[in-house]
Parts: structure tokens; sequence; C-alpha cells
């Protein structure tokens, strides 16, 4: 199974950045790293995903380490909104398409 | 973006009846899709692809004769839940891979909460 290594949980003020790192030191060359997050009762919602280069987004960025094995999800002013759980994932290496999820990092932002 | 649409939001049903939930991408085709259920507080747990057309694979401890899988259309996947017990109530969801280099991404549904009374 690709394996995704996250800490369970982080605060962080609100307004303040966050950053969330991820180990996946069993990527293959071609995985892209997915990061999505949950909020309560809901299905996952993507953040944003990349492959070798930093990726810029309305809603994170991500910086992915050189030999790529280890990404850090970058939310730039943490609002109240933004508490959830975040999981970074990888496609699994038996080529079949399917992805699978570790424990992933809940967020936690604080007033 | 894509979208992904599942339903029922939630059910409840009687222990020994069969509960049917629909996965269904909107706006694209989606020849496989995936179905997860997770338990309150832990992460997403991977049941089963689902392929249009033919047999679901399963993974390793989920019961296939339990978690009845279709996936008749590239569109449509439904899971059935056969003679829910108890220990079945779970958050059920799903997703469709929307596939092809850098605009591969996942789309998940909005969950079904199954309560087996």
């Amino acid at each position: 199974d690709a394996k995704t290594t996250q800490p369970n949980s982080m605060e962080s003020n609100e307004e303040e950045p966050v950053h969330l790192p991820c180990n996946h030191s069993t990527i293959s060359g071609t995985d892209y790293i997915h990061w999505y997050r949950q909020l309560p009762s809901q299905g996952p919602e993507y953040v944003i995903h990349g492959l070798t280069s930093n990726v810029n987004n309305r809603m994170a960025s991500l910086a992915i380490a050189e030999d790529r094995k280890s990404s850090t999800l970058i939310l730039h002013r943490a609002t109240l909104r933004d508490a959830a759980v975040y999981y970074c994932i990888l496609r699994d290496p038996s080529g079949t398409y399917k992805y699978i999820f570790g424990t992933g990092t809940r967020l936690k932002v604080l007033a | 973006g894509a979208v992904v649409s599942q339903h029922p939001s939630w059910v409840i049903c009687k222990s020994g009846t069969s509960v049917k939930i629909e996965c269904r991408s909107l706006d694209f085709q989606a020849t496989t899709m995936f179905w997860y259920r997770q338990f309150p507080k832990q992460s997403l747990m991977l049941m089963a692809t689902s392929n249009e057309g033919s047999k679901a694979t399963y993974e390793q401890g989920v019961e296939k004769d339990k978690f009845l899988i279709n996936h008749a259309s590239l569109t449509l996947s439904t899971l059935t839940v056969t003679s829910a017990h108890p220990e079945d109530s779970s958050f059920y969801i799903c997703s469709a891979n929307r596939q092809g280099g850098s605009n591969e991404k996942l789309f998940f549904g909005s969950g079904t909460q199954l309560s087996v009374l």
C-alpha cells in the first residue's frame, strides 16, 4: 500500500499560517501527491495536488521536497472554517488507481 | 467542477433488511468508482473498487456477499448492504476517479450515514 505519515493533530491560531507535513517515503516517480480535507459528516474535499514543483491555488499551497519523500500543505491564513481533518494521499502502487487514506491530521483553529 | 452525487445522505433501517446506496458521477464518465467506510474519529477505509461492466474488486477482509456492488453504467455505482446488522452502522462514502495525468483527481460523494437498529 502507498503509505503516508502525518501528525495526528495540530493547532493554529486564526489568521496565522499553518504548515501541515506529510511523509511519503515510498512514493514512486510518477505519483501525484494529493491533499484532501474532510469536515464532520461530509465526504472529503479536494484541496490541492502536485508532482514535483510547488503548487498554489486559491485554497492553499503545496511545497514538495526535492526528493519527493515529503510535502507540506500550507494554509496562508487559517480561518475557523479550515478546521478539518487533512489527508495526504497517494495512489496505491498496485496500478489499480485506488487511493489509500492514512490517519490524517486533525487541524484545530483557535479563535 | 466535477461532482459526485451520493444518496441517501442518511438511512435508518431495521436489522436484517438490505439498504442500497447510489453514487453518480454527474459530469464525467467513471469506469472506476470506490467505496469507503468510516467509523467515528477514524480515517476512511477502502472497501472495494467498483468496475464498470465487470465484478468489483474487494479489499481484504471485506465480505463481498455482504456488500454487493453494481456498476452498470459509466455514471452509476451502487452499494447494497445486505441483511444489515448494527455492526454495519457506519458512514459510507463513494468516490469517482477522473483519470488523466496532471488532471487526475478523486471526487467524493457527500457520504451516507447508515444506522441499523
